[in-house]
């Protein structure tokens, strides 16, 4: 069974801090991997994808991918109060044309 | 504008009665997916089609069926065997190639309600 681990939260932080998000998965041939947001009664919106070791930035948003470790990461820098969502991360199994798996999803609150 | 539209937004349902959920895209792609939603949950996969007249059964296909006779269309059908439908029901379409960034797009979703 592949599976996609998020720690549903919620996550608060204050307004200007940074806000980090990770994401757990169970298979090691996974290839690439997407952050999307979802506010609430919305469809999610694509935010990053990344699949490669490292890092990647986009302005505020950063997502981290360590494949030996199996795990993915989202840092919000500057968080904003417009930046409360819920962030749900998705891997897509079994190459180009395979699912996307999506975990549960982090509630992220940021406070004025 | 390319995109994704679903139809409609919200939708009651009757014991006993079979519902379709619209879901049009004009971005060119090849797959389409239908996600399940509920509260609290992550989505949950139900059928995806790579290709018209080809689909394939997700995660939790039971009550509900598809068609895919033109590119960009992939109606839902909702049975009645499907005892629980109440939910958020989202359709996605992604390119079908050999990046392996092929992201997928949402329509804004059909909040299905049973009365």
């Amino acid at each position: 069974q592949k599976e996609v681990e998020q720690n549903s939260g919620p996550l608060s932080v204050p307004e200007g801090a940074i806000a980090s998000l990770n994401c757990t998965y169970s298979d090691r041939g996974s290839q690439s991997f997407f952050w999307y947001r979802q506010y609430s009664g919305k469809s999610p919106e694509l935010i990053m994808f990344i699949y490669s070791n490292g890092d990647k930035e986009d302005g505020r948003f950063t997502a981290q991918l360590n494949k030996a470790s199996q795990y993915v990461s989202l840092l919000i820098r500057d968080s904003q109060p417009s930046d409360s969502a819920t962030y749900l991360c998705a891997v897509r199994y079994g190459g180009s044309q395979g699912n996307l798996i999506f975990g549960k999803g982090t509630k992220l609150s940021v406070k004025p | 504008d390319g995109g994704i539209t679903q139809s409609p937004k919200y939708l009651f349902r009757k014991e006993g009665q079979n519902v379709t959920l619209s879901c049009e895209q004009n971005l060119n792609h090849d797959a389409m997916y239908w996600y399940r939603q509920d509260p609290g949950q992550g989505l949950r996969l139900i059928y995806y089609s790579q290709i018209v007249n080809d689909f394939q059964k997700g995660d939790i296909a039971e009550g509900y069926s598809v068609s895919r006779e033109k590119k960009e269309s992939f109606p839902l059908t909702v049975t009645s065997a499907q005892k629980n439908p109440t939910a958020f029901y989202l359709c996605a379409s992604s390119t079908r190639g050999r990046a392996t960034n092929t992201e997928a797009f949402f329509g804004q979703g059909t909040r299905l309600t049973v009365v």
